[in-house]
């Protein structure tokens, strides 16, 4: 399989406690993009990557969130000291980029976090 | 920040009838993207717009985005059972709309 995987799919974690999620996207894209989506709302965009420099942050996104990307392939999405509403879908997507032209994104399945 | 907007939040139609979603932006886009998620999946990639005015067609499924480049919209001719999901636009496809679910009856 090619396409975009992330792992784990379903994390359940106690308020409090830090989580960190991985991606892996499509080999060639040189894009990654981190999502978070709760139910009947779109993904919220949290932070994307252009090989392993991070060009766009989320102004909303809280300083408990971190994203890394060292080599430029994989990606680490980590959350500390999760609260209940962290509670959501994660979602990662990659696509190829060249300058500020925007390519179609490839999701992941993305990793659930329930936070208890 | 920037903000996109889809209306209707929902849609019921009958097998047959014609759908149209709308999208709007706070600013003005340089581009936008549009991506269907199915009940359980992930958003899949449909089609992206660049130009001012641009149209354009897949099958039966036709996209616009304005001359001004803050709005957009979705229409799917005669729609299929096949074509249940929501559909979100993304404006500089980073900026989702909140979308909408497409629900229809056989």
């Amino acid at each position: 399989d090619t396409g975009v995987s992330q792992d784990p799919r379903h994390k359940i974690t106690k308020r409090g406690q830090n989580v960190t999620f991985r991606c892996d996207p499509i080999s060639e894209h040189n894009r990654l993009y981190w999502y978070r989506q709760t139910l009947g709302q779109g993904p919220e965009f949290l932070t994307y990557f252009q090989n392993e420099a991070q060009l766009e942050k989320s102004r909303l996104l809280s300083d408990r969130f971190s994203a890394e990307r060292p080599k430029g392939s994989f990606s680490t999405l980590e959350i500390q000291r999760t609260e209940q509403g962290d509670s959501a879908m994660y979602l990662c997507a990659s696509s190829l980029g060249l300058g500020g032209h925007r390519y179609e994104q490839y999701f992941g399945p993305g990793t659930r976090l329930t936070v208890t | 920040g920037q903000q996109v907007m889809q209306i209707p939040q929902y849609q019921h139609v009958q097998e047959g009838e014609d759908f149209t979603t709308y999208c709007n932006s706070s600013t003005t886009l340089s581009n936008i993207q549009w991506y269907k998620q199915r009940p359980g999946g992930h958003p899949v990639f449909l089609i992206q717009l660049v130009k001012s005015g641009e149209v354009k067609k897949q099958k039966r499924l036709t996209f616009q985005f304005g001359e001004a480049k803050k709005n957009s919209s979705l229409h799917i001719t005669a729609t299929q059972t096949t074509d249940v999901g929501t559909y979100f636009c993304a404006g500089r496809g980073l900026i989702f709309g909140q979308g909408t679910t497409l629900q229809v009856k056989p």
